[in-house]
């Protein structure tokens, strides 16, 4: 079954503007990953961020993690067109898995 | 270094045919993982495989699917009879062995199958 739920399940946004996404997954995990999606293309690895840490950043990225509340948000700063996308949250739950599972996905539209 | 390769990237079959989806995976990794993604749906793990071993299927339907990762060559994930309802994206990805950045995995393209 899904683990993550993504919301919203979409937004649109102007350019310039930020975009947040949240995901919530219901069990331990041992990381936590954010992938972006264009078109119903490939997936692009934007972000891990492990159990244990509870900030990341990577470029215009922020990611934060809260385990007492399974949840984790993803932040865009500053959007471009560029950026629209499906944004998909996906957890590797604890224990020896290497298996990603998936949340349904947040559709972004960043208008220029 | 190459990416994740799949073909092919497009593959229509009529109910009742075969349909076989190959992954060959970076250079150095050793785990292939297949993942199914239907219209407008996030994505569905399948099977993950090791170099000729199947270390969890769990998400892979019992009858008409399979996969195998032999020791040379791609990954293939094979799909027998096929019918309507296994029309989706399939995606594979693979990551490195132990040593490393194991947790990241890396996706190919994926393979857009249509059943008539």
């Amino acid at each position: 079954s899904q683990q993550g739920e993504e919301d919203p399940q979409a937004l649109s946004i102007q350019e310039g503007e930020n975009a947040t996404m949240n995901c919530s997954y219901k069990t331990s995990i041992n990381n936590l990953q954010w992938y972006r999606q264009n078109s119903g293309r490939g997936l692009v690895h934007l972000i891990l961020i492990r159990s244990n840490e509870r900030e990341k950043h990577s470029g215009r990225l922020r990611v934060t993690l809260d385990t007492s509340k399974k949840s984790s948000s993803l932040l865009i700063t500053a959007s471009r067109a560029a950026d629209t996308a499906s944004y998909f949250c996906a957890t590797n739950n604890a224990g020896n898995n290497r298996k990603l599972i998936w949340g349904l996905g947040t559709s972004l539209a960043v208008n220029p | 270094n190459a990416g994740v390769m799949q073909n092919p990237r497009h593959l229509v079959r009529r109910r009742g045919q075969e349909a076989r989806l190959r992954c060959s995976p970076m250079k150095g990794h050793s785990h292939v993982y297949w993942y199914r993604q239907l219209p407008e749906e996030g994505l569905k793990f399948m099977v993950y495989l090791q170099k000729e071993n199947i270390i969890d299927e769990s998400g892979m339907p019992k009858e008409r699917f399979s996969a195998e990762f032999p020791k040379e060559g791609p990954s293939i994930l094979r799909i027998q009879q096929v019918v309507r309802g296994d029309s989706a994206a399939y995606f594979c990805a693979s990551s490195p062995p132990a040593s490393g950045n194991q947790e990241t995995q890396y996706f190919g393209p994926g393979t857009r199958l249509l059943v008539l």
